[in-house]
């Protein structure tokens, strides 16, 4: 199974603050024939569904603000939001739909410091 | 609009079953591949199971494989979740998803709002 690690566990950030999160993979989520990283980001808020912000790494979804961004390739990824915003506070987990069984990291929890 | 409206939850004692079901509007049912993910009470994500677009091709997560079946009815837009001998340990919230293409390795993009599984004596 390819375990997701993600850092740090928890994070306060001031508003107007850029916030990172790190995801690594234990084996490369990169497909060649296809040149994508199956990799997606996801925020969840209390008593909500997950929501997609990032798919293949680095493509904003539909309706995501642009502080929201993705990068990395292989086994290193990385979300960022730029300017950290008091709606933004939520628990935020990287996913890996390239090898069965898909997995998930454990979570990032995002507050305001 | 994309709506996943998931049902089917309740409480449940431990060995008996349950079906989820997963109804789907606003999207072409048939051509996108589902997944069944579950959240523990205060814990994180966990992938369950995926079906393709098609319905030929399914899979399943080792703690639930045999005991849990996916299955689709595009006629009716529903996906369901057969769980059978269920253990204390699958007391979650499970979520139905959509994905953005037919193959079940495909991204999921939308996600429906749960239904609560409580498997208790």
């Amino acid at each position: 199974d390819i375990v997701m690690t993600q850092s740090p566990d928890s994070l306060a950030v001031s508003l107007g603050e850029r916030a990172t999160i790190n995801c690594k993979s234990s084996q490369s989520v990169f497909y060649s024939s296809d040149n994508k990283n199956y990799l997606g980001w996801y925020q969840q808020k209390p008593g909500q569904p997950p929501k997609l912000l990032i798919y293949w790494a680095s493509t904003r979804e539909s309706g995501v603000p642009d502080r929201f961004s993705g990068s990395g390739s292989g086994t290193d990824f990385t979300l960022t939001i730029s300017s950290l915003q008091a709606e933004d506070v939520a628990v935020y987990y990287c996913h890996q739909h390239f090898s069965l069984p898909f997995t998930f990291g454990q979570g990032t929890k995002l507050e305001i410091k | 609009e994309v709506q996943l409206l998931d049902s089917g939850g309740g409480l449940v004692q431990p060995g008996g079953s349950l079906r989820l079901s997963c109804a789907a509007s606003g999207f072409t049912f048939n051509n996108y591949a589902m997944n069944w993910v579950r959240q523990a009470p205060g814990k994180g994500l966990e992938w369950v199971s995926v079906i393709s677009g098609s319905g030929a091709t399914a899979y399943y997560a080792d703690s639930v494989k045999g005991r849990f079946t996916i299955s689709r009815d595009d006629s009716r837009n529903t996906l369901y979740l057969q769980m059978n001998s269920l253990r204390a340990e699958d007391t979650a919230v499970y979520y139905c998803a959509k994905t953005t293409g037919t193959s079940c390795y495909s991204p999921s993009d939308f996600w429906g709002q749960g239904t609560l599984v409580t498997v208790s004596s």
